[in-house]
């Protein structure tokens, strides 16, 4: 069965460095999302691309949030400078773009420590 | 604002019963809702999807009902079993509130807690 995939697992960063996550997602889904996921709440939606172009980033922190989608395919994430804050699960899901459904299929992700 | 709750953090039965476990949202008319469910250090899986013109939908031991008028969602775990023990989230699909397609707000979960 295809699966979202994501990497690494952990990631274990100082305040004030740069961290980079990779999300590869089920073949043919067009539509791949980031979500942050804080101990206790729902995950949160970061950015949302169709393809290779983001469709709604309205809650990503754009002065240390970066993601990029470049050939439609997988996506990376990026925070610089890391902040204690910032300690949290990131999620990587896709979806098809097609029909009326858009039940998103989740990687693992990777659970972040800022230290 | 948008407003999502899920009725309890957690919910503790016996095996053998009937979970039930509740979504209410406020300000929305979501086209659809949609139910996942999340074991600790993972990421969400998908169970069901019901639309706004659907009063039920099933999937062998489960059942999730969407009342549009209570804003309200019911999902239904029959003849629970210690494995279905998990964290379940409600979501809900918000283009009609600035959101793109595809987009979800997610509640913060129910723990459910099958004893044997």
């Amino acid at each position: 069965e295809a699966e979202v995939a994501q990497s690494p697992r952990y990631k274990i960063t100082e305040k004030s460095q740069a961290v980079a996550f990779w999300c590869d997602p089920i073949s043919g889904h067009a539509t791949l999302y980031w979500y942050r996921q804080i101990l206790g709440q729902g995950p949160e939606l970061l950015v949302q691309f169709q393809d290779e172009s983001v469709v709604d980033d309205s809650q990503l922190p754009k002065d240390r949030f970066s993601a990029e989608r470049l050939k439609g395919v997988d996506s990376t994430l990026k925070i610089q400078p890391a902040e204690l804050g910032d300690s949290a699960m990131y999620l990587c899901a896709s979806s098809l773009s097609s029909g009326q459904t858009y039940e998103q299929y989740f990687g693992p992700g990777t659970r972040l420590t800022v230290t | 604002s948008q407003k999502i709750e899920q009725n309890s953090e957690a919910l503790n039965i016996q095996e053998g019963k009937t979970a039930t476990l509740t979504c209410n949202y406020t300000n929305y008319s979501p086209a659809y809702l949609q139910w996942y469910r999340q074991d600790p250090g993972r990421g969400p899986v998908f169970l069901l999807l019901i639309r706004e013109n659907e009063k039920e939908k099933r999937k062998e031991r489960l059942k999730v009902t969407f009342d549009t008028t209570l804003k309200q969602s019911l999902f239904h775990i029959t003849a629970s079993q210690p494995a279905d023990s998990a964290t379940y989230l409600c979501a809900l699909d918000i283009r009609n509130y600035g959101g793109s397609q595809g987009n979800l707000i997610f509640g913060k979960g129910t723990k459910l807690s099958v004893k044997p």
